[in-house]
């Protein structure tokens, strides 16, 4: 399996907080990316990096930040939580343009109240 | 709007029944891809499927490229309890996968 560590696994938020999750890999891939997944819309792109301090946002990046500091991290911000964010959240990787298989976390289930 | 859409959107067979899940979109893409996903898990690569036209086949899965690059479909013969989970086809294109909105497929013993 494809080292991705995702954290927390679960969280529970007031609106209105500032809440960051973490995506780890262990791989050194080039590509990171941040997903959410709710009913009836698949996986949408939040946003993704394609190397250290180089991020692009997705189609569903509204109240949504990243950074990417190092190779192996890349931390998802909700700067001031809204209901309309709980979901969950995935981080997927890939090694080059050429690869065509992502591999994927297991998962951040977020709850905002 | 999402750039792939998948049909239908929830199935429920019998086991031993054949089912096809369709995603299709307007938009062409280098590659396409199907994945499986187990609740509480993130999704699983099952096949890549690269040239227009192209037919791959895992085991009772028999997976199709459309010739223009711009649909795919996912066919299960003889479907067994072990297949239920949520589909999704997720299409390359540059830096980004874009991700159909899912089939949940449920196989009644």
């Amino acid at each position: 399996d494809a080292g991705i560590t995702q954290s927390p696994r679960h969280k529970v938020t007031e609106t209105g907080t500032p809440v960051t999750l973490r995506c780890h890999q262990t791989e050194n891939h080039r590509y990171m990316y941040w997903y959410r997944q709710d009913p009836g819309h698949g996986l949408r792109l939040i946003h993704y990096s394609y190397g250290v301090k180089d991020t692009d946002k997705g189609e569903v990046s509204d109240g949504y930040s990243v950074s990417r500091s190092k190779t192996e991290d890349f931390l998802l911000t909700l700067e001031s939580a809204t209901s309309s964010q709980t979901s969950v959240y995935f981080c997927a990787i890939r090694g080059t343009w050429r690869d065509t298989e992502a591999f994927f976390g297991q998962g951040t289930r977020l709850t905002v109240v | 709007t999402q750039l792939l859409e998948q049909s239908p959107q929830f199935l429920s067979i019998q086991e031993g029944e054949n089912l096809t899940v369709y995603c299709n979109s307007s938009s062409v893409f280098s590659s396409l891809q199907w994945y499986r996903q187990e609740p509480g898990e993130g999704p699983v690569l099952l096949v890549t499927v690269v040239t227009g036209g192209e037919v791959k086949k895992l085991k009772r899965l028999t997976f199709q490229f459309g010739d223009a690059r711009k649909d795919s479909s996912l066919h299960i013969t003889a479907a067994q309890p072990g297949d239920t989970g949520l589909y999704l086809c997720a299409g390359v294109i540059g830096n980004q996968f874009y991700f159909g909105t899912g089939t949940s497929l449920t196989v009644i013993p």
